[in-house]
């Protein structure tokens, strides 16, 4: 089973910030938090990862609590073709599993 | 260019027949991986591979058997397919034992079965 929840859906309007939060209550301190989207049944498409720290690249910002059992992905510009499914992972320590939940569906609308 | 590649990206058969799905990645990873996601979008790991090793074996039916001659490929052969296996098949690739690397995945094997 997934050890994250996440809301079912949520909207953002265009050009405006996507915070799309994500509760990981059981992770273990070696485990890391994976992001990825799914864009139309396309392949999942990485986008961030952290341990503990607070990370950024290109595409999203990933913000991780001090005790770490929670986190959010934050777009900072959101467009249309941001428009997926996100789905937040703990990767399973010491194994090469990702195991999906049922993710965040994201429309971001005009 | 293509980083983890699959054929066909479609594929419509019918109950009963054999089938093949190719997958082959470039980036020089020594790990790959299958994952099927069904009509509810659920998406799940099947099966994962090391230097031609197999590591990871969910509890997936003797019909589906994953053959790696290379460490740049992994095919996923299904036999006598059944309606409940028509799914989109995921390849993926990363290297073993690293978790700060993340997986990356092809774009699908759309399977149905009539």
């Amino acid at each position: 089973d997934a050890k994250t929840t996440q809301p079912t859906s949520m909207d953002c309007a265009e050009g405006r910030a996507a915070n799309l939060p994500c509760n990981h209550s059981t992770i273990s301190g070696n485990e890391y938090v994976y992001w990825y989207r799914q864009i139309h049944s396309q392949g999942p498409q990485y986008i961030i990862h952290g341990l503990k720290n607070n990370e950024t690249n290109e595409m999203a910002s990933l913000i991780i609590t001090e005790d770490r059992k929670s986190s959010t992905l934050i777009l900072p510009h959101a467009t249309l073709r941001d428009t997926a499914v996100y789905y937040c992972i703990v990767r399973v320590y010491n194994t090469d599993k990702l195991i999906f939940g049922t993710g965040t569906r994201l429309q971001v609308f005009p | 260019d293509t980083a983890v590649s699959q054929t066909p990206k479609y594929l419509v058969t019918q109950m009963g027949n054999d089938k093949s799905i190719k997958c082959e990645q470039n980036l020089g990873h020594d790990t790959m991986y299958w994952y099927k996601q069904d009509s509810k979008k659920f998406l799940k790991i099947m099966f994962s591979y090391n230097n031609k090793e197999l590591i990871i074996n969910e509890t997936v039916p003797n019909r589906f058997s994953p053959k790696s001659p290379d460490k740049a490929h992994l095919n996923l052969h299904i036999n006598s397919l059944e309606l409940g296996d028509s799914a989109v098949y995921f390849c993926a690739s990363s290297n073993q034992g690293v978790p700060s690397q993340p997986q990356h995945f092809g774009d699908g094997t759309r399977l149905s079965i009539l």
